[in-house]
């Protein structure tokens, strides 16, 4: 079946950093790429939706000067989030979906951020 | 976004079929209904979905109402490995997923 494949899996950084985040999709072309965020507990939330070669649409509520979304080529996009805080500590988890219809979206294994 | 309802939780014997089920009442007609079930610290998985016809792949079988108005998501013998939350989303040709609560299924061994 279709590998999405994230890294990393986790980090750890102080407050202040920017972490950046790949999602590749390795046997097959995504021509959209998700990505999620996941607190404790709770259900993912999307973030945003980025279509290769294009600006990424963002949700309400999620800024996009912090979590910046870049999806250059068909096989890999990545979300940068920007001067981290503690409060944006969560489980980052980025999908992509193949061109045609009904194409089921395929999911990472995440990254798990923590900010100290 | 069409909404879908699922229990909070759901226990299951190990080594016995599976029905979970969903009502999605406020359904449209370019809605497809699918399934995606998450392990703990993992991204989703993709488990199966469809329009108006049951269909079965190799890891479980979906059993849509004639009015599409509820579906049965059905693992026909559990395993441990099957423990996990499973969503049942609406979603139309490669738009975005919007994840509800979805059921928690516990398997007994």
């Amino acid at each position: 079946g279709a590998v999405v494949s994230q890294h990393p899996s986790w980090v750890i950084c102080k407050s202040g950093t920017s972490v950046k985040i790949e999602c590749r999709s390795l046997d097959f072309q995504a021509t959209t790429m998700f990505w999620y965020r996941q607190f404790p507990k709770q259900s993912l939330m999307l973030m945003a939706t980025s279509n290769e070669g294009s600006k990424a649409t963002y949700e309400q509520g999620v800024e996009k000067d912090k979590f910046l979304i870049n999806h250059a080529s068909l096989t890999l996009s990545t979300l940068t989030v920007t001067s981290a805080h503690p409060e944006d500590s969560s489980f980052y988890i980025c999908s992509g979906s193949s061109p045609g219809r009904n194409q089921p979206q395929h999911f990472g294994d995440g990254t798990r951020l923590s900010i100290l | 976004d069409a909404k879908t309802t699922q229990p909070n939780s759901m226990e299951s014997n190990e080594e016995e079929p599976v029905h979970l089920p969903c009502n999605h009442s406020t359904i449209s007609g370019t809605d497809y209904i699918h399934w995606y079930r998450q392990l703990p610290s993992q991204g989703p998985e993709y488990v199966i979905h469809g329009l108006t016809s049951n269909v079965n792949n190799r890891m479980a079988s979906l059993a849509i109402a004639e009015d599409r108005k509820s579906s049965t998501l059905i693992l026909h013998r559990a395993t441990l490995r099957d423990a996990a939350v499973y969503y049942c989303i609406l979603s139309r040709t490669n738009e975005k997923l919007t994840f509800g609560t979805g059921t928690r299924l516990t398997i007994i061994p």
